[in-house]
């Protein structure tokens, strides 16, 4: 069974930095793309970054480039983001969440349960 | 970046009714869309990917269809488990991009 279980979200004050966890289970995760996907309380969904199956590739959405930072470690199957200067405008639940099929588009056909970062002072 | 567009916002309906949801794209995006349900306090769950393909234990009663710019996703006989809202997603380019969601409401 696939799993995908987030941590280290929390209050963080504006400026701050935090670093999220993803733990992956259940696949080859060495095979496959990871993405974060955010959603502010009461909004719709917003990608935020990838990093490809071998880690050496990223990319970002405008608002947290220079940021945010993308990694992973295939040899513990964890998936990370770190966020520096966040803004309350970062507030969000972040989810990770596995790429479907390596060889298709960057979609996503499991997600985690969520971590959820609140900036506020 | 590529703008998704989602009609309606919102839409109360009754169990049994056909509902179609629209999403359309700022550019043409080939067959690079999938559609997700998200219901309250979960995370998404992957109904459609391609334009048109049925996830493994996506009920029948969903599909999807559309090309290039407008894509429609349409559940032809609204069940109560189908009360949530739903996102497209474009995977053409970076940035990936989602719709503002549609949610479904009981009339």
């Amino acid at each position: 069974e696939v799993q995908l279980l987030e941590s280290g979200g929390g209050l963080v004050q504006p400026g701050g930095s935090l670093r999220l966890s993803c733990a992956a289970s259940g696949f080859s995760f060495s095979n496959y793309g990871m993405n974060w996907v955010r959603q502010a309380p009461g909004k719709g969904l917003e990608w935020v970054s990838v990093v490809s199956r071998s880690g050496d590739t990223t990319y970002y959405t405008d608002s947290v480039k220079g940021r945010f930072t993308i990694s992973r470690d295939n040899s513990k199957n964890t998936v990370f983001l770190q966020m520096n200067s966040l803004s309350p405008e970062d507030t969000a639940v972040y989810y990770c969440a596995k790429k479907a099929i390596p060889a298709k588009g960057q979609y996503f056909d499991y997600w985690g349960q969520g971590a959820l970062v609140t900036v506020s002072s | 970046a590529i703008q998704l567009t989602q009609s309606p916002s919102s839409l109360s309906a009754s169990v049994g009714d056909r509902v179609t949801i629209t999403c359309r794209a700022s550019q043409g995006i080939s067959n690079a869309l999938a559609w997700y349900q998200q219901k309250p306090g979960k995370a998404p769950k992957l109904l459609i990917s391609e334009v048109s393909n049925l996830e493994s234990g996506v009920p029948s009663r969903f599909s999807g269809g559309g090309s290039g710019t407008d894509f429609t996703l349409t559940i032809s006989s609204l069940q109560p488990e189908d009360f949530a809202t739903y996102y497209c997603q474009q995977f053409s380019n970076f940035p990936l991009t989602f719709g503002g969601g549609t949610k479904v409401a009981i009339k």
